[in-house]
């Protein structure tokens, strides 16, 4: 069975750094794209980036370019969104999901999300 | 960025009605559409790629056309569970980017 198991929730400070994770199992982890999305309370879903575990070509919007960082550890089938420097503005539900990439295929599997709340 | 508008925003049915939801593309993007389902607190659940392609396990009542720049989402007779915010995604260039959502009610 596919799954995505993303790191629970995060309260942080503004100025502060944060890594959360998303663990990819039941499938070559190295072989899909992995993405994250934003969703802002009560708002719709902004793509940041994706990551390809396989040679870790990294493309991001240009939106969060700059803004964060996404990596990944295929050595522990992980994926990570990371801040050096979190504001208030980024407390959203942060989505990991697989092939949500320029292909016909869309986002097949989702994480259940990962929480973060910043506050000022 | 390629901008995706649906319509309506927001949208009141019963169950047992037919509904279509629209998604419109500023640009051309062929078929590189998928449309998502999500529940309140829940992960986004994806219904149809490839414009018209049904995901694996998603009842028949659901269908989806076009190409181009329009396109369309259809519950052929609402259940109770279809309650939710659908959202329409480009997957032709980076940034992939989202609709707006269309939120159907009760």
């Amino acid at each position: 069975e596919v799954q995505l198991v993303q790191s629970g929730a995060e309260v942080k400070k503004s100025g502060e750094s944060l890594k959360i994770s998303c663990k990819g199992s039941g499938y070559t982890f190295s072989t899909y794209w992995i993405a994250w999305v934003r969703q802002m309370p009560g708002k719709g879903l902004e793509w940041m980036g994706m990551i390809y575990p396989g040679d870790s070509d990294t493309r991001y919007s240009p939106s969060f370019q700059g803004q964060v960082t996404i990596s990944v550890d295929t050595s522990i089938s992980t994926a990570y969104l990371q801040w050096s420097s979190l504001k208030a503005s980024d407390t959203a539900m942060y989505y990991c999901a697989r092939g949500l990439t320029t292909a016909a295929h869309g986002g097949d599997y989702w994480g259940l999300g990962t929480l973060v709340t910043v506050s000022s | 960025d390629i901008q995706m508008t649906q319509s309506p925003s927001s949208l009141s049915a019963s169950v047992g009605d037919r509904v279509t939801i629209t998604c419109r593309a500023n640009q051309t993007i062929t078929t590189y559409l998928n449309w998502y389902q999500q529940k309140p607190g829940k992960a986004p659940k994806l219904l149809i790629f490839a414009a018209s392609s049904l995901q694996t396990g998603v009842p028949s009542r659901f269908s989806a056309s076009g190409s181009g720049t329009d396109f369309t989402l259809t519950v052929s007779s609402l259940q109770p569970e279809d309650f939710a915010t659908y959202y329409c995604q480009q997957s032709y260039r980076i940034p992939i980017t989202f609709g707006q959502g269309t939120r159907l009610d009760i």
